[in-house]
């Protein structure tokens, strides 16, 4: 496709059940981003990945959350034994180099129950 | 570790007055990017500023990245309606990682 791709787009779940998010960048984009975005805040950084490693792992809330990326495109965030703080937006974002401009997908709604 | 600022949270304006939000870094950055994101939507890019006390405009916007490079600031001449939203600024310090300001969150009264 011709955006970041984010799937699913809504997730309703319940306290103490796994999710995972997928996140298909623009082809070609090296870097791949993970960021949070409770209602009405900010964007809190998660996970940043070049290629499929990810040098930056500072992010991550707690070790319930674990992000992969396989091939250098997809990436997949998952979130162990779910909590009602988590609930929130997922927003994968990626870009050609680790400093240029980020592009956002559309992102995962999660709300836990 | 390192935090950006972004004054005011929320700011009201008549269309066509101006609007200005403010953007502070407690580290001094490499570069710095604007965002906007409309209300249910994705933050999308506006601009990127790298140089100290680059100044930078698109049509109606005016973005400026101060001499220390730990500030920035986003100035929307004549407001419009299709202004609303949330802009969002970003500070890259050399840490993988762009970390996104609190943002500012524009309504325009018609």
């Amino acid at each position: 496709g011709a955006g970041v791709s984010q799937s699913p787009s809504n997730k309703v779940t319940e306290k103490g059940k796994d999710v995972e998010l997928r996140c298909d960048p623009i082809s070609g984009h090296t870097a791949l981003y993970w960021y949070r975005q409770s209602l009405g805040q900010g964007l809190e950084f998660l996970i940043y990945f070049q290629g499929n490693s990810a040098p930056d792992k500072s992010g991550l809330p707690s070790d319930r959350f674990s992000a992969e990326r396989t091939g250098g495109s997809v990436s997949t965030l998952t979130i162990q034994r779910t909590q009602q703080e988590d609930s929130a937006v997922y927003l994968c974002a990626s870009s050609p180099t680790h400093t240029g401009e980020l592009f956002f997908g559309e992102g995962s709604r999660l709300t836990v129950l | 570790g390192q935090q950006v600022m972004q004054i005011p949270q929320y700011q009201h304006v008549q269309e066509g007055e101006d609007f200005t939000t403010y953007c502070n870094s407690s580290t001094t950055l490499s570069n710095i990017q604007w965002y906007k994101q409309r209300p249910g939507g994705h933050p999308v890019f506006l601009i990127q500023l790298v140089k100290s006390g680059e100044v930078k405009k698109q049509k109606r916007l005016t973005f400026q990245f101060g001499e220390a490079k730990k500030n920035s600031s986003l100035h929307i001449t004549a407001t419009q309606t299709t202004d609303v939203g949330t802009y969002f600024c970003a500070g890259y310090s050399g840490t993988y990682k762009y970390i996104f300001g609190t943002g500012t969150r524009l309504k325009v009264l018609a």
